[in-house]
């Protein structure tokens, strides 16, 4: 059964760091990698999609990564901001199963200005 | 801008009430999901739609139901409601990509909070 797992739980740095979120999955056979904000009580916003056969995406001044034989994937948020506030999981979706997505536990960022 | 939409954002309801959670999507999506999301546990998928009046159980169907009469419309159905079934309920869509495809970026609604008392 496929597990994801997301470390750290929480993170607080300040305004202007260039920092990094790792995601983890057990099951290498997996068809995306997808990375989601959450904002406090809202529901969640798609940031990236990596296909499987992919090694990054970029969108901004977020970059995220993947490396399926590892099982890992990591974000990137360069020059981070206040609004940058959020809790970030990431979601995979197995090599079998209609569409399904297996979802980490996040980790809550804070950005401090 | 496309939309999930989640009639109700705050429900408090006792135990053994019947409650019905809507979700309605403006996207001509084929596949509805609904997940409950729950401190420590992430996210857990329920039920899920990929046609109307088509259901499948997610991983975590025991004492729910749903309905899809229309494709824009996803019903969630708690028949008896327990306080083990607080939570965070997201809905979310997608298009129809085939089962092989891999491009699959799921649209959530901005959730509804049940308490159960």
């Amino acid at each position: 059964k496929q597990e994801v797992t997301q470390i750290p739980a929480a993170l607080s740095v300040p305004e202007g760091e260039n920092l990094v979120l790792n995601c983890s999955f057990t099951d290498s056979a997996i068809y995306n990698l997808q990375w989601f904000r959450q904002d406090p009580g809202k529901g969640l916003t798609s940031l990236l999609l990596i296909q499987s056969s992919q090694r990054e995406q970029t969108s901004g001044r977020l970059n995220a990564s993947l490396d399926k034989s590892s099982g890992r994937s990591t974000l990137y948020i360069a020059a981070s901001q206040p609004g940058d506030s959020a809790t970030y999981l990431c979601a995979v979706r197995p090599g079998t199963g209609f569409q399904k997505l297996v979802f980490g536990t996040g980790t809550r960022l804070l950005v401090s200005p | 801008d496309v939309k999930v939409t989640q009639s109700s954002r705050y429900l408090v309801k006792r135990t053994g009430e019947k409650v019905f959670l809507e979700c309605v999507q403006d996207m001509d999506h084929e596949n509805m999901f609904w997940y409950r999301q729950d401190p420590g546990l992430g996210l857990r998928l329920i039920y899920f739609s990929y046609d109307v009046k088509m259901k499948e159980k997610g991983d975590i169907p025991e004492g729910y139901s749903v309905s899809r009469e229309k494709k824009e419309r996803f019903s969630l159905i708690l028949e008896s409601a327990s306080t083990n079934q607080t939570s965070m309920y997201l809905c979310a869509s997608s298009p129809w990509q085939g089962l092989l495809s891999g491009a699959n970026v799921l649209t959530f609604g901005a959730g509804s909070r049940l308490t159960v008392l």
